[in-house]
């Protein structure tokens, strides 16, 4: 069964640094998202993206994230200046055409601020 | 803005017992909502899912019933079995944006034993 993959599964970074955590979603899957989630809290979401380009994005989603999809199978999430609040699992998840199909996640990327 | 309350936080059963999760979302308009459960440390995975325009779904010991008028959804696992021991979270996907997002609880963590 075709899955969503992300690498890496864990990122070490100081504050302040630029990260960038990359997802390789479904082939035939036209919506791609990112969620994050605080350890032992609920799954929030953080943008989603059609078409190339963002259809929706949370508060969260400040100036300092951005999405890409450089070429027809990655997609990323970067962060521009991590801070020590953005420590998190960010999963990576996507879908086909259908609204009401499901998202599937990847295994996700832990990342730790220091 | 959009919600979606679960509850109980935390379940514990014995084996063989039936377990129930419930769940109330606040976009009366929202037309699809999910449950996934998550291992320690793992991506969350779609167990069931559920369309507005359908108040009951079945699979196996899982089943999911909506009601619209309440705005409520609940997870319905019967002859629990220990490897139905996780965090599950119900989800419901809104109009805002398109319905192209996913709201989650605030999950249940599910104890079953021996």
């Amino acid at each position: 069964e075709p899955e969503v993959t992300q690498t890496p599964s864990h990122q070490v970074t100081q504050m302040g640094q630029e990260v960038i955590l990359r997802c390789v979603p479904i082939s035939n899957h036209l919506y791609f998202y990112w969620y994050r989630q605080i350890l032992g809290q609920k799954v929030e979401f953080l943008v989603s993206f059609y078409n190339n380009e963002i259809s929706e994005k949370s508060e969260i989603f400040d100036d300092q994230f951005s999405v890409e999809r450089p070429d027809g199978s990655n997609f990323t999430l970067k962060i521009r200046s991590t801070k020590l609040e953005d420590s998190a699992m960010y999963f990576c998840a996507s879908r086909i055409r259908d609204p009401r199909g499901p998202q599937h996640f990847g295994d996700g990327t832990r990342l730790s601020i220091l | 803005g959009e919600n979606v309350e679960q509850h109980p936080s935390t379940l514990s059963v014995q084996e063989g017992d039936s377990a129930v999760i419930k769940c109330t979302y606040s976009d009366s308009a929202s037309n699809y909502f999910p449950w996934y459960k998550q291992e320690l440390g793992k991506r969350p995975q779609l167990i069931i899912d559920i369309r507005s325009n359908v108040g009951e779904k079945k699979d196996q010991r899982i089943a999911v019933t909506l009601n619209k008028t309440a705005k409520h959804f609940s997870l319905h696992i019967t002859e629990t079995q220990p490897e139905d021991s996780a965090v599950y979270f119900c989800a419901a996907s809104p109009r805002s944006g398109g319905y192209n997002k996913l709201i989650f609880g605030a999950g249940t963590r599910l104890a079953v034993h021996p």
